[in-house]
């Protein structure tokens, strides 16, 4: 089985301060891990990826996340926040191996960027 | 570029009646996936298809529900004798094969119960 926790469910930043969005994830096998974001009255919509290799992985919007795996994290980052990037963000994992393809996700934490 | 689209977006319903939401994925997507939002929680995974078998169904899945997908491109979600604990974001999401995880999702069908 696995699962996902996001630390915080509301998080405020200034505009240009650092943006650290936590996550921490439990699995049985190696996970395939994700970060989606989801701005208001939107889908949700992909912001990074981790598979396999490098652990540290870049998005869109200037977001990168870096893989840990003693640490079973996958926290989200982003050097200088701007106002658009206020949303909901949402990490999730999946099964790495065959025959499974769900994701399972966060409950969520939500980014203010206040001006 | 068209992406998931989903219709309605917005029913209000009464308790004991069904409802049906429509998805259609992006076109050259095989894989089309059903998710539950709640208030404050993530999307949880209710089914998946790959073209039109249903391959993988959650447990949260009750006999109430039922999912199609006819001819691999458009599906369906019926929820017969709707309770108020049905109320939610029903989010539909394609992916093309081979992309575990990367899903295109449509803006969801909100479902009001009362």
């Amino acid at each position: 089985a696995q699962s996902v926790t996001q630390l915080g469910s509301h998080v405020s930043v200034s505009e240009g301060a650092l943006v650290l969005l936590r996550c921490n994830y439990s699995s049985s096998v190696p996970p395939y891990l994700f970060w989606y974001v989801q701005y208001p009255n939107q889908g949700l919509q992909l912001l990074l990826k981790y598979t396999t290799g490098a652990t540290l992985v870049k998005g869109i919007n200037g977001f990168e996340a870096e893989f840990k795996k003693s640490e079973t994290s996958f926290h989200l980052t982003k050097p200088s926040a701007h106002m658009s990037d206020a949303a909901e963000y949402f990490c999730a994992v999946a099964y790495s191996g065959a025959g499974s393809y769900q994701l399972t996700f966060g409950k969520g934490t939500k980014l203010s960027v206040i001006p | 570029d068209t992406g998931v689209s989903q219709d309605p977006r917005h029913k209000i319903t009464k308790r004991g009646q069904n409802v049906t939401f429509r998805c259609d994925p992006i076109s050259e997507h095989n894989r089309l996936y059903w998710y539950r939002q709640t208030l404050g929680q993530g999307p949880e995974f209710l089914t998946y298809f790959q073209n039109e078998a249903q391959l993988e169904k959650s447990r949260l899945l009750s006999d109430r529900f039922s999912a199609e997908r006819p001819k691999g491109s458009f599906s369906t979600l019926e929820i017969q004798r709707t309770e108020q604990g049905d109320s939610a974001m029903y989010l539909c999401a394609s992916s093309p094969g081979g992309r575990t995880g990367e899903l295109f999702f449509g803006e969801g069908s909100r479902l009001t119960v009362l």
